[in-house]
């Protein structure tokens, strides 16, 4: 069965530096998502891309955020300057179209950041 | 402002006892509902969504528009069952993002 695929499992990383997570979906869905869930939080929504642009994003995805499909495999969430409160594990979803209604979610990656 | 609610952060059952899993919404519209399920170091996947109005490894769940709910339930817990549970809705006819509730750890006693 096709399953979301995302790298690296766990990042650490130093407080203002970069890092990139990336995704890759299944290969005939159209829609993406990032959420994000820190410690003991739940799971909250980032950003949804449809055709090759943002469709929604939410309060958290602020100016340190972007995301992008550069080469129509790889979706990619890029942090510019990661903050200590970045530290989270973040999910990559996605959908074939909407009316389908299920979310495919890729393993996660876990982003430390010291 | 769109929310979902579990009021349970943790549900602890004997194996054969009937579980209830609770989930309030609130939402004007007409949402779709899910019920999503974490099992250890496995992803996030899909158990039920209202619409399907199916029954998934022994679980069901009825939306109730009049309370705004939306709990799952099965008759008789097992072990495999054990497992991160998370209410989650998205608006109909939107990005499809969905909202998540703070998620039910259900653990099935032997």
């Amino acid at each position: 069965e096709p399953e979301v695929t995302q790298t690296p499992s766990h990042q650490v990383t130093q407080m203002g530096q970069e890092v990139i997570l990336r995704c890759v979906p299944i290969s005939n869905h159209l829609y993406f998502y990032w959420y994000r869930q820190i410690l003991g939080q739940k799971v909250e929504f980032l950003v949804s891309f449809y055709n090759n642009e943002i469709s929604e994003k939410s309060e958290i995805f602020d100016d340190q955020f972007s995301v992008e499909r550069p080469d129509g495999s790889n979706f990619t969430l890029k942090i510019r300057s990661t903050k200590l409160e970045d530290s989270a594990m973040y999910f990559c979803a996605t959908k074939r179209d909407l009316s389908s209604g299920e979310a495919f979610f890729g393993q996660g990656t876990r982003l430390t950041v010291v | 402002a769109q929310r979902v609610t579990q009021p349970e952060k943790l549900l602890s059952v004997f194996k054969g006892a009937p579980v209830e899993l609770k989930c309030n919404y609130s939402y004007s519209g007409s949402p779709e509902l899910f019920w999503y399920v974490q099992y250890s170091r496995q992803r996030l996947q899909l158990l039920l969504r209202h619409i399907s109005r199916e029954s998934i490894k022994g679980f069901t769940a009825d939306l109730n528009k009049g309370e705004t709910s939306f709990h799952l339930k099965k008759p008789f817990a097992q072990e495999e069952d054990s497992a991160m549970y998370y209410c989650a809705l998205s608006r109909s006819s939107n990005t499809g993002k969905l909202i998540f509730g703070q998620g039910t750890t259900l653990q099935v006693k032997p």
